[in-house]
Parts: structure tokens; sequence; C-alpha cells
């Protein structure tokens, strides 16, 4: 089945730090794929929509120069957090829907980001 | 997005007993699908309800969505301690191509052996 690859797992990085995140679809395209936020026992968040070959849209209240969004390529998104602090500590998880857009997501196993 | 309330937000059920999570939105949905988390892990598709009245099985999960398509339920009959998890309901983005979903809050189910 379709399988979506996210790297890294972990990330535990001072405050002011940049991180980046990469989603990979391992055997199928995503011209789009979706990143959420996830904090604990909560619901995912939404955070911004990934489109190949064009910029991101964000959802309101999430600052897109703070979460910089990049799909360079049919199979690859990144998040990169800029300027990380504590606050930014959360589980940040992507997912591709396979096929057309309102066919179901498949999620990536998930990052959880530590700002010490 | 498509605002829905999931209803209730934790359950804890001994094992054989039945569970069901409701979702229920102000508006009308286009379709809604459903995922589990288990902790620690990522969601899962369940099943994408699209239809009014739609009615869905899966082994001991029957999922519905309402005639008026407000209104969604998974119901569990018999759970398993395998059940243990976080049901999510997550509506698509009404009127949008590109597939956004807006997840509900969730139903954390304990199920005791």
């Amino acid at each position: 089945g379709a399988v979506v690859s996210q790297h890294p797992s972990w990330v535990i990085c001072k405050s002011g730090t940049s991180v980046k995140i990469e989603c990979r679809s391992l055997d199928f395209q995503a011209t789009t794929m979706f990143w959420y936020r996830q904090f604990p026992k909560q619901s995912l968040m939404l955070m911004a929509t990934s489109n190949e070959g064009s910029k991101a849209t964000y959802e309101q209240g999430v600052e897109k120069d703070k979460f910089l969004i990049n799909h360079a390529s049919l199979t690859l998104s990144t998040l990169t957090v800029t300027s990380a602090h504590p606050e930014d500590s959360s589980f940040y998880i992507c997912s591709a829907p396979e096929g057309n857009h309102n066919q179901p997501q498949h999620f990536g196993d998930g990052t959880r980001l530590s700002i010490l | 997005g498509q605002q829905v309330m999931q209803i209730p937000q934790y359950q804890h059920v001994q094992e054989g007993e039945d569970f069901t999570t409701y979702c229920n939105s102000s508006t009308t949905l286009s379709n809604i699908q459903w995922y589990k988390q288990r902790p620690g892990g990522h969601p899962v598709f369940l099943i994408q309800l699209v239809k009014s009245g739609e009615v869905k099985k899966q082994k001991r999960l029957t999922f519905q969505f309402g005639e008026a398509k407000k209104n969604s339920s998974l119901h569990i009959t018999a759970t398993q301690t395998t059940d243990v998890g976080t049901y999510f309901c997550a509506p698509a983005d009404r009127g949008s191509t590109l597939g956004r979903l807006y997840f509900g809050r969730g139903t954390q189910l304990t199920v005791w052996p």
C-alpha cells in the first residue's frame, strides 16, 4: 500500500535553531501534501497545504515565515521551523492523498520536536 | 474549514462492551472520513462516507452518515483491547478540491481486559 515516510522521527535542539522535516511519498506521486501539528492528547491541527511547484497555502493563524514549506518535487515536501523556540515543541505530521485530492490521506510517522 | 463537534472526548469500556463516537456539524458536509490513531502512532484511514444515509461496515465497525449529511457515527461492537486508540472524524473542506481535512477533537477509547 501507499507509504509516506517522514524524517526525522525525533529532534531535540536548542532555542534559535532552524529545523527541517522531510515528508516523502514512497510509491506514489503527490502534488499536494498536508502538514499538521498535534499537541499531547489533542487533535491534529492543519497548518498548511503544500503544493508542488507553487507556494504553500497556510491556515489562518499559522505564520508562514515561521513555518517554511517547500514542495520541490512530486514526492517530497519539507517543513522548516525557523528560529525554533520552546513553544514550537510539538508533534508535526505530514500526509498525502494517493490519487485525487478527495482520496484518503496517508500519514507519515510524525516528527517529535523538542526545543530546549 | 469545516468545524465539527466530536463526542465523547473519552470513553472507557470493558472488553466486550460496545462503543460509539459521534461527529456533528452545523453545516452540510460533502463527505467525511474516519481515522484511528494508536498511542504514539500516526492516524490511519478507516473509511470515507459520501452519500446521505450511507452505512458501511468493517467487521465489528459500523460507520453511518446522517440523512442530512450533518452527522456521522462510528460504532464498535464487542470491543477488544486492540481497539484502543483515538478515533477522529475528519470532514473534507466543503467546496475545496484540495482535499484539506479538518479533524474533530477525537474520542480516546480505553478498553479494559
